[in-house]
């Protein structure tokens, strides 16, 4: 499987911009990258992906390196309840004979906001 | 829409008894991925299924866990003799078919403690 490097954590202000880094040199064309996180005591749950364009939704933005070696996860202006594991993940929908890949996660970033 | 569910939520088993997780993904999705997360560490995979078939089970114990997903009804997972070890959040995953859409959902977990 193709891994992923995150800091094992981070710390931020709250209302200030977060930029979260991965970095993923092994990546393979077909790979997609995904950010999930975990809040205490829940459920993973999905933040964004994208494949080679940056992408941005409600939750973040996603800036992925013209090489694809890296990507950023950026939180435009944290908050308390942003504080949580974040998973950065390479997926790639093409295993399993069409099926979707699996999700391998790894050790994430602890992201603490400070009020 | 109601999202993945879970349960129960905490089970308590003693040593040689054996713990049923099930899990109900979201409405018209055929994926199911389950995670074991033992205390302060990350989510491990442990197995993938699509309707009435498994498709990854590599993160699986050998012996005394099981997992199923019938055609009809939630997915199971199965711990026969259950041992302290086994003491960690239980995650379910599901996401629907294809790879156009690759956001996995994740149920709240169960919490097994063994005793």
């Amino acid at each position: 499987d193709a891994k992923t490097t995150q800091p094992n954590s981070m710390e931020s202000n709250e209302e200030e911009p977060v930029h979260l880094p991965c970095n993923h040199s092994t990546i393979s064309g077909t790979d997609y990258i995904h950010w999930y996180r975990q809040l205490p005591s829940q459920g993973p749950e999905y933040v964004i992906h994208g494949l080679t364009s940056n992408v941005n939704n409600r939750m973040a933005s996603l800036a992925i390196a013209e090489d694809r070696k890296s990507s950023t996860l950026i939180l435009h202006r944290a908050t308390l309840r942003d504080a949580a594991v974040y998973y950065c993940i390479l997926r790639d929908p093409l295993n399993y004979g069409g099926s979707q890949g699996n999700l391998i996660f790894g050790k994430g970033t602890k992201l603490s906001v400070k009020p | 829409n109601a999202g993945v569910m879970q349960n129960p939520r905490h089970l308590v088993r003693r040593r040689g008894q054996e713990a049923r997780l099930r899990c109900s993904p979201m409405k018209g999705h055929s994926h199911v991925y389950w995670y074991r997360q033992l205390p302060e560490e990350g989510l491990k995979f442990m197995v993938y299924l699509q309707k009435e078939n498994i498709i990854d089970e590599s993160g699986m114990p050998k012996e005394r866990f099981s997992a199923e997903f019938p055609k009809e009804g939630p997915s199971i997972l199965r711990i026969q003799q259950v041992v302290r070890g086994d003491s960690a959040a239980y995650f379910c995953a599901s996401s629907p078919g294809g790879y156009q859409n690759t956001e996995a959902f994740f149920g709240q977990g169960t919490r097994l403690t063994v005793v």
